[in-house]
């Protein structure tokens, strides 16, 4: 079993929707989480980075982790088809540490 | 600055064909790393390193070799090409050490394909 699970979607939403994201994991030592955006044919791009649980919010983009249920969420509000891209989640132990990522979700934004 | 650079963007091989990937990055990072992309599978570490004269294997390493031989510079050797290596294969980069922010830079990627 995958030590990050995130769904590949895809997940189809029209424009100005809320898109909500997820991942779950097994290892209960990792500690700091990340959202990568990818689009198509690119190289993925850091888009939120967050240390333990809670939330943190960026304009449209907010992050939730919860420790205790080893489950992480990305919320994007009022979505645009410049966000369709492919959405990995990340983690690690230390901030230092190698990265373990999930398999992506793919979000296309429909006008 | 460039960031990371990666070439070739495209390459088929013939299985048992040998070639070298690179990458670069004039960011002074002294962490570097591989990555390959398939489909389902998110990002697999292939080889990473924390500074020029050391690598360390990663999660994926067989049938891949790295050197580090200067900060700039991390390129990936396949040594005899299998179809099990087709992918997508990704340079990143990050300030080494023991940081307090871990953001990894990323290149545009390599996809090959082996037949």
């Amino acid at each position: 079993q995958k030590e990050v699970e995130q769904d590949p979607g895809p997940l189809s939403v029209p424009e100005g929707a809320i898109v909500s994201l997820n991942c779950t994991y097994s290892n209960s030592a990792f500690q700091y989480f990340m959202w990568y955006r990818q689009y198509s044919r690119k190289g993925p791009e850091l888009l939120m980075y967050t240390y333990s649980s809670g939330n943190k919010e960026d304009g449209r983009f907010t992050a939730q982790v919860d420790k205790s249920s080893k489950y992480i969420s990305l919320f994007i509000r009022d979505s645009q088809p410049s966000d369709s891209a492919t959405y990995l989640c990340a983690m690690t132990t230390d901030s230092w540490g190698k990265l373990q990522f999930g398999a992506g979700t793919q979000v296309v934004v429909t006008p | 600055n460039a960031g990371v650079t990666q070439t070739p963007k495209f390459q088929v091989l013939k299985t048992g064909q040998s070639m070298t990937l690179q990458c670069a990055q004039d960011m002074n990072h002294e962490y570097m790393s591989w990555y390959r992309q398939d489909p389902g599978m998110g990002l697999r570490l292939i080889h990473y390193s924390v500074g020029a004269g050391i690598t360390d294997q990663g999660e994926v390493p067989n049938g891949y070799n790295v050197s580090r031989s200067t900060t700039e510079d991390f390129p990936l050797r396949l040594l005899s090409a299998a179809p099990s290596q087709t992918s997508v294969y990704f340079c990143a980069s990050r300030v080494g050490g023991r940081t307090s922010y871990n953001e990894q830079f990323f290149g545009p990627g390599t996809r090959l394909t082996v037949l």
